[in-house]
């Protein structure tokens, strides 16, 4: 079992549709992450939230926006995507810098 | 700033054999270095951590690493490798303090009966 919750497991979205994944963690961790993951290939990380702040933006598209209401929380807004972003998308967290990173297993996305 | 190279991108064993899969990093600063494992359709699971002290590391499922900071290797090994080892295994590196974490391209092993 993993302690970073990502849903939905499985999402298919048209072009013109708004969508949004979610993440949740408690285990205190203060930073949180997404990445990107596809085929045969390394995570890419997009973004990384420290304590509730947006501190990295990976040069992301717009169509892409994230959001991190509480320490718990961490959404990812998907508006006007392409099929070239179908993906696995992971959610990660961590304590403090140093400390390995905790992924969820991710929301698999295809975009059509 | 950091980078990985893991040294094989693919690594087919027989069953109970030992496996080595290589990883060197570069890096200007000190570093913490870690194993991740990915099963199918999973997310990345930590197998070992180094950040100081014994350059020798035990992890999950029997894997260890040594570290080398001369050779700055960081190779994972496992004397006796089993079906459920057939994965995709990742080596990473980040520089302390720092809040990226730089994944190499992964080594694919594959365990045949």
């Amino acid at each position: 079992d993993t302690e970073v919750t990502q849903t939905p497991k499985h999402l298919v979205m048209g072009m013109t549709n708004k969508k949004s994944l979610k993440c949740e963690q408690h285990m205190g961790h203060r930073a949180m992450y997404w990445y990107k993951q596809k085929a045969k290939k390394p995570p890419e990380l997009m973004f990384v939230y420290s304590y509730e702040k947006l501190s990295i933006n990976e040069s992301v598209p717009s169509r892409f926006s994230p959001e991190c209401p509480n320490s718990s929380l961490l959404n990812l807004h998907l508006h006007a995507l392409q099929p070239e972003d179908s993906a696995l998308y992971l959610c990660a967290s961590r304590d403090r810098g140093g400390s390995p990173l905790h992924f969820g297993n991710g929301t698999r996305l295809t975009v059509t | 700033a950091q980078s990985v190279t893991q040294l094989d991108s693919q690594v087919p064993v027989f069953e109970e054999a030992p496996v080595e899969l290589r990883c060197n990093y570069s890096s200007s600063v000190s570093v913490y270095l870690f194993w991740y494992v990915q099963y199918p359709n999973q997310g990345l699971q930590l197998l070992l951590k180094y950040l100081s002290g014994s350059t020798l590391v035990k992890g999950i499922n029997g894997f260890e690493a040594e570290f080398n900071k001369s050779q700055t290797s960081f190779h994972l090994r496992k004397p006796s490798v089993h079906i459920s080892d057939t994965a995709e295994y990742f080596c990473a590196v980040t520089g302390t303090g720092a809040q990226k974490l730089v994944f190499g391209q992964g080594t694919r092993l594959t365990i045949n009966p």
